[in-house]
């Protein structure tokens, strides 16, 4: 059973666009949410996180929308370049754990010049 | 400071053999944690190590273990291996327990 789900699988937006990346989940004990990029070849690398009593987080052109009555949480990418485009993994960290995560199956985002 | 560091970067084996994976966490961090990544899939968990302890296993077989040393570094062994254990193989790390996790580069496994 995937216990995060994403969408969309692929992505492709215009340079200067703003990319939206889904997630939803079942198990409302995660306590953590946070987005990986992963470029080919490279491990993930940590974007940014938030937490179940914080509505929004914002860093530079990366924003989490998080909506606890829908159980789905959201990365918002503004003004996308093309070095944006990587491979996007979200994440929900399982409750009464060290540091347990289950990611989603990813979403691959082209940005064309 | 170097980042997560893990070894070898590149491995073939065949179905049967058994295989040794490296992880030298950040310095200073002393949780380790090991995820298999399947082509096209994102990671999935196998193994929490914090102090040296075992804090977490993933649904994983028990041809899967491993173990953290007094430096914080860590080794995953896969015994009698599959043609489906060919995966990324990723350590992550983190200073203390829950707090924010640093992946490596992972170990890319191909059995043959």
């Amino acid at each position: 059973q995937q216990q995060v789900k994403q969408s969309p699988q692929s992505l492709i937006v215009q340079k200067g666009g703003i990319s939206i990346i889904n997630c939803a989940y079942e198990n409302t004990a995660f306590d953590y949410f946070p987005w990986y990029q992963q470029f080919p070849g490279k491990g993930p690398a940590l974007l940014i996180a938030i937490r179940p009593d914080v509505s929004e987080k914002k860093e530079g052109r990366f924003t989490i929308s998080f909506n606890k009555s829908a159980k789905q949480f959201s990365l918002h990418i503004m003004d996308s370049q093309p070095g944006d485009s990587a491979t996007y993994f979200c994440a929900a960290r399982r409750p009464n754990t060290g540091n347990q995560f289950y990611f989603g199956t990813g979403t691959s985002l082209t940005v064309i010049p | 400071d170097a980042g997560v560091t893990q070894s070898p970067t590149h491995l073939i084996k065949t179905r049967g053999q058994h295989v040794t994976l490296r992880c030298s966490p950040i310095s200073g961090h002393k949780s380790v944690s090991w995820y298999q990544q399947v082509l096209g899939q994102g990671p999935q968990f196998i193994f929490q190590y914090y102090e040296k302890e075992e804090r977490g296993r993933g649904n994983f077989p028990d041809r899967f273990s491993a173990r953290q040393f007094p430096n914080y570094s860590s080794e995953l062994n896969v015994n009698a291996l599959l043609l489906g254990d060919s995966a990324l193989y990723l350590c992550a790390s983190s200073r203390q327990g829950r707090q924010p996790q640093h992946f490596g580069d992972g170990t890319r496994l191909s059995i043959l």
